[in-house]
């Protein structure tokens, strides 16, 4: 059972290029989740999706788009790469019901330079 | 969501219990205390939660106070491999579709 998995776990881009990262659960969870986190701090929400088709935006959500097009797979763009986007994203899933546990992925470490 | 006040660091020696507070003063009725830990640069990982009533799993304990405005994570056996930041976080039981807002947490160093 691979849980959540994270594609790609590293990646360069040059300021202005175009990336997607995909994440990918195998627990047919219906809530999955794009979390980012910068050096010392906590992670902050990006966007969500709380079932195949729908996304609704988090806390920072700007210079970001996502899709759910599939119940198993979320994917999270970046349609021109800032420095400021320089992070590590992770993902996460969980069960739907009022409470359950987020299972987070290992995380993708993205730099632009 | 209630924001949470913890500590933001904390040691521990190796086979002692560790006791991590957490400060939510401004909690609400139906919201539940939830605890992560992340080691090192790895994903988030779940380790108990709890709305009123003390919680136990294999992992830890959560003490939480009558009037519920802090709470404690207890690792009764602390070893080498509990070190890691430690998140307190709490989160509406409906209409928050599982958002948890994670701040800053504890850095807990287990020491041999």
């Amino acid at each position: 059972n691979a849980g959540v998995t994270q594609t790609p776990k590293f990646r360069v881009l040059k300021t202005g290029q175009s990336m997607t990262l995909l994440c990918a659960q195998d627990m047919n969870h219906e809530y999955m989740y794009w979390y980012r986190q910068d050096p010392g701090m906590g992670l902050r929400l990006i966007h969500y999706s709380v079932g195949e088709g729908t996304t609704a935006k988090g806390e920072v959500p700007d210079g970001y788009n996502v899709s759910r097009l599939k119940k198993q797979n979320f994917l999270l763009g970046l349609e021109s790469a800032a420095p400021s986007q320089t992070s590590v994203y992770f993902c996460a899933s969980r069960d739907r019901g009022q409470t359950g546990e987020l299972f987070f992925g290992e995380g993708s470490r993205l730099t632009v330079l | 969501d209630a924001k949470t006040t913890q500590p933001p660091s904390m040691d521990c020696a190796e086979g002692r219990a560790a006791n991590l507070p957490c400060n939510h003063s401004t909690i609400s009725g139906n919201e539940y205390v939830y605890w992560y830990r992340q080691i090192h640069s790895q994903g988030p990982q779940y380790i108990i939660h709890g709305l009123k009533n003390n919680e136990t799993n294999e992992m830890a304990s959560l003490i939480i106070t009558e009037d519920r405005k802090s709470s404690t994570l207890i690792l009764p056996h602390a070893t080498l491999r509990d070190t890691a930041v430690y998140y307190c976080i709490v989160s509406l039981t409906t209409d928050s579709w599982g958002k948890l807002q994670f701040g800053a947490g504890t850095q807990v160093v287990v020491t041999p």
